[in-house]
């Protein structure tokens, strides 16, 4: 099947700094990507959805000044935590789709900030 | 809107016991698609199984089962023969045709013990 690799898969960062999160396809074009947030015990959270080379559409609730989405080529998009604070601590995933296959997921990245 | 309902939060069975997990569903449109998931600890999706809203026939694919009857929303899924390997979260999500976005339920904790 598809695969889709993100990095890193851990991250601990200091409040107030930034992090940058990758989402790669590594053997389609992936025309959209789909960012998540996974509290701890809870269910994924569709963040954003974001098609190659257009501006991503947020979910309502999701600051986008926040969580800066780029999807600049058809194998990558980025997801940056911006000026994070402990409560943007959580797991996020991305996954990630050509027109016609379903999504399929990266390892997804649990961000710790302190 | 679309809503996913997984009402048992945790499961705990016994190695070689069956068991089923529950998803109900809701949505107004007519052709959409079901998804069963696999979240290990590791944290990321494994994917199960795809349906869509006009096949109802039940699919088998070794230990695992997956029961459909668009009459009562459901879509259920069945572990036959438990092993401690399947100890994970499953999510059931919903998927409408025409759109990209995944609706998931909030997931079954399953804890298989030796």
């Amino acid at each position: 099947g598809a695969v889709v690799s993100q990095h890193p898969s851990r991250v601990i960062c200091k409040s107030g700094t930034s992090v940058k999160i990758e989402c790669r396809s590594l053997d389609f074009q992936a025309t959209t990507m789909f960012w998540y947030r996974q509290f701890p015990k809870q269910s994924l959270m569709l963040m954003a959805t974001s098609n190659e080379g257009s501006k991503a559409t947020y979910e309502q609730g999701v600051e986008k000044d926040k969580f800066l989405i780029n999807h600049a080529s058809l194998t990558l998009s980025t997801l940056t935590v911006t000026s994070a604070h402990p409560e943007d601590s959580s797991f996020y995933i991305c996954s990630a789709k050509d027109g016609n296959t379903e999504a399929f997921f990266g390892q997804g990245t649990r961000l710790t900030v302190v | 809107a679309q809503k996913v309902t997984q009402a048992q939060t945790e499961i705990s069975v016994v190695e070689k016991e069956d068991v089923t997990l529950d998803c109900v569903y809701e949505t107004r449109d007519t052709t959409y698609y079901l998804f069963w998931y696999k979240q290990p600890p590791s944290g990321e999706l494994v994917f199960l199984i795809r349906r869509n809203s006009f096949d109802e026939q039940n699919e088998i694919s070794g230990r695992y089962s997956w029961n459909f009857q668009k009459s009562t929303s459901s879509f259920n899924f069945t572990i036959t023969a438990s092993q401690v390997v399947d100890s994970a979260v499953y999510f059931c999500a919903l998927r409408v045709a025409y759109g990209n976005k995944l609706v998931f339920g909030a997931g079954t904790i399953l804890r298989v013990k030796s």
